[in-house]
Parts: C-alpha cells; structure tokens; sequence
C-alpha cells in the first residue's frame, strides 16, 4: 500500500524557517513527481508545490514562490518542503501528495495525513 | 481566493442524486484535465475522479465526473450519509507557470 508520513510541523515564531519531510513507502518512490498541498484551519485546499521524479523540474503557488523550496531525496523516499521567512498566514496543516506519472505537472492521487505548522509569537 | 468557483453547500435525501459544479476559466478547465476530492473533518483529502471522469480504484461508482467547456460537475447518485463531506475541484492553469488550482469547496450534507 502507498504510505506518506509528514513530519516536522512544530509551533514556529514569525520570521523563523521551517523543513518539513514526508517519507514514502510502498511504491517506487523514484518514480513519481510529488506536492505539497496546504489547509489553513477551518479554511480550504491550497496547492503550495510539485516537483518531478527525478528532481530535476518544479513548480510553486505564484503567491509563495521565493520563501518555500521543495526537493527531494531518492535515496531516501523522503519529498521536503523547506520554508522561510513564516508569517501567521502559513499556519496550516500540511500535506504531502503522490502524482500518478513521473513528470510535472502531475497531481495529488496519494496524500499523507499531514503535518500541522503553527506560526504564532 | 480560488480561480475556481464551487457553490458552498448541496443537501440531498439519502439516495437521491446530487451534483456539484465547479466554473472555471479557459486557462485552466478549459484546457486541463479536472480532478474531484473528497475530504472529511479532520481527515486528508481523497481523489474520487481522476481526469475529468476516471474513478480510482475502490472508488463507488455512484461518483461521477464530467466537463464540457470551462465548467465541470461531479455527480453522487444514490446519495449516502457516508458522502457527506467536503468536496473540491481542482485542476492546473496553463497561465500561471504550472499553478494547480483548487476549487472553494463544497459541502454535502446529506438529509
């Protein structure tokens, strides 16, 4: 069975940097492009950033794009999210989505059970 | 704010049929395939269509999809109070360098 297992939401302060991880299991990780998507409470689905199987191409939200890097480690199953600069706009729970091919853009068909980011002072 | 449009609510009595639009624009369902999750409280969202209409494995097919132009739907016949919940539409826009969009979401109360 596919499994994805965000880690690394904690309560951050405002201004500070964040890495989130989310490993894979049970399925050729190396094959397929990965998302992260974002849901602030209460509030609905918000696409963040996709990146190809085999690292080489990615895509961000316009509105994000400069403060958050996705990449990803084959050797590791593991897709990160690294994020700079958080605002209390940021805090949400965050996701993790397998595309379904390996090239971008690709889709969240998987998704993990996310990891919650508090940015508060 | 979404790009794409979703009325915010549909009820239905259990086993009727219920349909939920999603109004896009040119650049994005007009041009690209059209994806549907279904996402209960506290839980992470679920693909129920894949590419305008195809039904993931272990998925009913009491769910589904279809687009025409800039607009798509999701259907749910023989409504069950195991659907209610939250449903988005979503789908890439060729105009924003790659940007997947997500509709406003719609929440299925069965009666």
């Amino acid at each position: 069975d596919v499994q994805l297992l965000e880690s690394g939401g904690v309560l951050e302060q405002p201004g500070g940097s964040l890495r989130l991880s989310c490993e894979a299991s049970g399925f050729t990780f190396s094959s397929f492009a990965m998302n992260w998507v974002r849901q602030a409470p209460g509030k609905g689905l918000e696409w963040v950033a996709v990146i190809s199987a085999s690292g080489d191409r990615a895509f961000y939200a316009d509105s994000l794009r400069g403060r958050f890097t996705i990449s990803r480690d084959n050797s590791q199953n593991t897709v990160f999210l690294q994020m700079y600069s958080l605002g209390v706009e940021d805090t949400a729970t965050y996701y993790c989505g397998r595309g379904n091919i390996a090239g971008v853009p690709a889709a969240p068909y998987y998704w993990g059970q996310g990891t919650l980011v508090i940015v508060s002072a | 704010q979404s790009v794409l449009t979703q009325p915010p609510s549909v009820s239905g009595a259990p086993g009727q049929r219920v349909t939920i639009s999603c109004s896009g624009s040119s650049s994005n369902i007009g041009r690209n395939f059209v994806y549907w999750y279904q996402q209960f409280p506290g839980a992470a969202p679920k693909l129920v269509v894949n590419q305008n209409n195809q039904r993931p494995s272990g998925v009913p097919d009491r769910f589904s999809g279809s687009k025409t132009g800039t607009s798509a739907s999701l259907a749910i016949s023989g409504l069950r109070a195991e659907d209610e919940a939250v449903y988005y539409c979503a789908a890439w826009d060729s105009n924003l360098n790659g940007l997947f969009v997500f509709g406003t979401g719609t929440s299925v109360t069965v009666l």
